[in-house]
C-alpha cells in the first residue's frame, strides 16, 4: 500500500534551517510528483510547491522562492524539503503529498498524504 | 494572487444534507478537489475532478460544478463527518495549487 513516512518534529531557532524528509513506499517512486503543503496552528492549508522525483525538477510558489529547496534521493525513495531563514510564522505542520501523476504530467492534487511533521520556530 | 472562497462554517443536524460551496474565477477552467481533515490528522481526498469519488469514500459524498462555483454535498450527514473541509484547485495557468480557506462542518 502507498505510504509516505515523514521525519519527526523539530524545534528550531529563528534564522536557522530545517530539513523535513518524506520516504515513499508501495509504489514506483519516480513516477509520481510530490507536493509540500503546510498548516500553521489553527489555520488552513498552504501549498508550497512540488518536486518531480524522476528528474528533480521543482516548482515553488513565489512566497517561498529563495527560502525553500526540494530535493530527492532516488536510491532511498525519499524527498526532502528544506526551509531556511526560519521565522516564528513558519511554525506549522509540514505535509508531503503524492500527486496521482502516474508517469504523466503533474495533476495538481493529492491522493496520499504523509502524517505531517511539526516544525516549531522559537527562541 | 488567485483565491478560492469558502464559508467559514456550516452546521447541520444528523441525517440532513450539508452543502459547502467554493468560488473562484479559474474554476471555469480548472477542476476542483475536496479534502476532509479531522483534528490532528492529515487531509484526505474525498472528491476529485469536481465530482469523482475516490475508492473507499462513502457515496453520501458528492461534488458538482456550476460556473465559478463548486459544491461539496454530504447527504445523510453522520457525526463522523464533522471535520474541516478544504476545496483546492489550480490557478488559470495550471502551474500553481490553491486552497480555499476551509469550512468547519459541525454536526449538531
Amino acid at each position: 500500500q502507498v505510504q509516505l513516512l515523514q521525519s519527526g518534529a523539530e524545534v528550531k531557532n529563528p534564522g536557522a534551517s530545517v530539513k523535513v524528509s518524506c520516504k515513499a513506499s508501495g509504489y514506483t517512486f519516480a513516477g509520481y510528483y510530490i507536493h509540500w503543503v503546510r498548516q500553521a496552528p489553527g489555520q488552513g492549508l498552504e501549498w508550497m510547491g512540488w518536486i518531480n522525483p524522476n528528474n528533480g525538477a521543482t516548482n515553488y510558489i513565489q512566497k517561498f522562492q529563495g527560502r525553500v529547496t526540494m530535493t530527492r534521493d532516488t536510491s532511498i525513495s525519499t524527498v526532502y524539503m528544506e526551509l531556511s531563514s526560519l521565522r516564528s510564522d513558519d511554525t506549522a505542520v509540514y505535509y508531503c503529498a503524492r500527486d496521482p501523476s502516474a508517469f504523466g504530467g503533474v495533476k495538481g492534487y493529492f491522493d496520499y498524504c504523509g502524517q505531517g511533521a511539526l516544525v516549531t520556530v522559537s527562541s | 494572487s488567485y483565491e478560492l472562497t469558502q464559508p467559514p462554517s456550516v452546521s447541520v443536524s444528523p441525517g440532513q444534507t450539508a452543502t459547502i460551496t467554493c468560488s473562484g474565477d479559474a474554476l471555469t477552467k480548472q477542476y476542483a478537489y475536496w479534502y476532509q481533515q479531522k483534528p490532528g490528522q492529515a487531509p484526505v481526498l474525498v472528491i476529485y475532478r469536481d465530482s469523482e469519488r475516490p475508492s473507499g469514500i462513502p457515496d453520501r459524498f458528492s461534488g458538482s460544478s456550476s460556473g465559478t462555483t463548486v459544491s461539496l454535498t454530504i447527504s445523510g450527514v453522520q457525526a463522523q463527518d464533522e471535520a474541516d473541509y478544504y476545496c483546492q484547485s489550480r490557478d488559470s495557468s495550471g502551474n500553481f495549487v490553491v486552497f480555499g480557506g476551509g469550512t468547519k462542518l459541525t454536526v449538531l
